[in-house]
């Protein structure tokens, strides 16, 4: 497809479970992001991949939360032992290059039970 | 550091004009501004890289003030598809100031 895709779409989990969320970004782009937003709030930014650079991590909330990007396309955000102030949607976005505009999937909304 | 934006919600009727701001503490490379419409993905509107820039589509315009470390968008005869909560995103001059969204407008224009 030409846009950001993200999936799944929805996943309810329990407390405790690990989860893996993927995102795959519009061909050919180098800048990819990963943010959460809870109900009726902000974007918050968890991690950035640039090209082949070090990933910038600075905004992962704990040692629970990582993510990997592979071969510079598809991301996977995993989230292990589940919390239940972890439960938000979670946005990715890419684009072409840093400092462009941004292009946002639909988001994983995540429910932790 | 995120940017703060102002003010927090505003209410419009169709017609009227809008001015949202937003200022960072740190100097900038560049601002973004996004919308998102309740349940959806944010949609990018325009950036601004320069000093001084101002670019424009349609009835929303935006401003990059360099010196002051601040823009705005301007939203001239509303229209009801405005709606939506507006975010800035800024990118700090400094290495290691990566990209960082403001809290959000939330923006409603009623018939």
């Amino acid at each position: 497809g030409a846009g950001v895709s993200q999936s799944p779409s929805n996943k309810v989990t329990e407390k405790g479970k690990d989860v893996e969320l993927r995102c795959d970004p519009i061909s050919g782009h180098t800048a990819l992001y990963w943010y959460r937003q809870s109900l009726g709030q902000g974007l918050e930014f968890l991690i950035y991949f640039q090209g082949n650079s070090a990933p910038d991590k600075s905004g992962l909330p704990s040692d629970r939360f990582s993510a990997e990007r592979t071969g510079g396309s598809v991301s996977t955000l995993t989230i292990q032992r589940t919390q239940q102030e972890d439960s938000a949607v979670y946005l990715c976005a890419s684009s072409s290059q840093q400092n462009q505009p941004q292009h946002f999937g639909d988001g994983t909304r995540l429910s932790i039970l | 550091q995120q940017p703060v934006q102002s003010p927090q919600a505003v209410i419009l009727r169709e017609g009227e004009d809008a001015v949202i701001n937003c200022s960072s503490s740190k100097a900038l490379y560049s601002v973004h501004w996004y919308r998102q419409k309740h349940g959806e993905a944010p949609v990018f509107l325009m950036i601004l890289l320069k000093g001084g820039e101002q670019k424009g589509h349609d009835k929303i315009s935006a401003s990059f003030n360099e010196k002051k470390q601040q823009s705005s968008l301007y939203l001239t005869a509303s229209q009801l598809s405005y709606s939506g909560t507006y975010f800035c995103g800024t990118e700090g001059k400094n290495y290691g100031q990566n990209f960082v969204f403001g809290p959000g407008t939330r923006l409603s224009v009623l018939p």
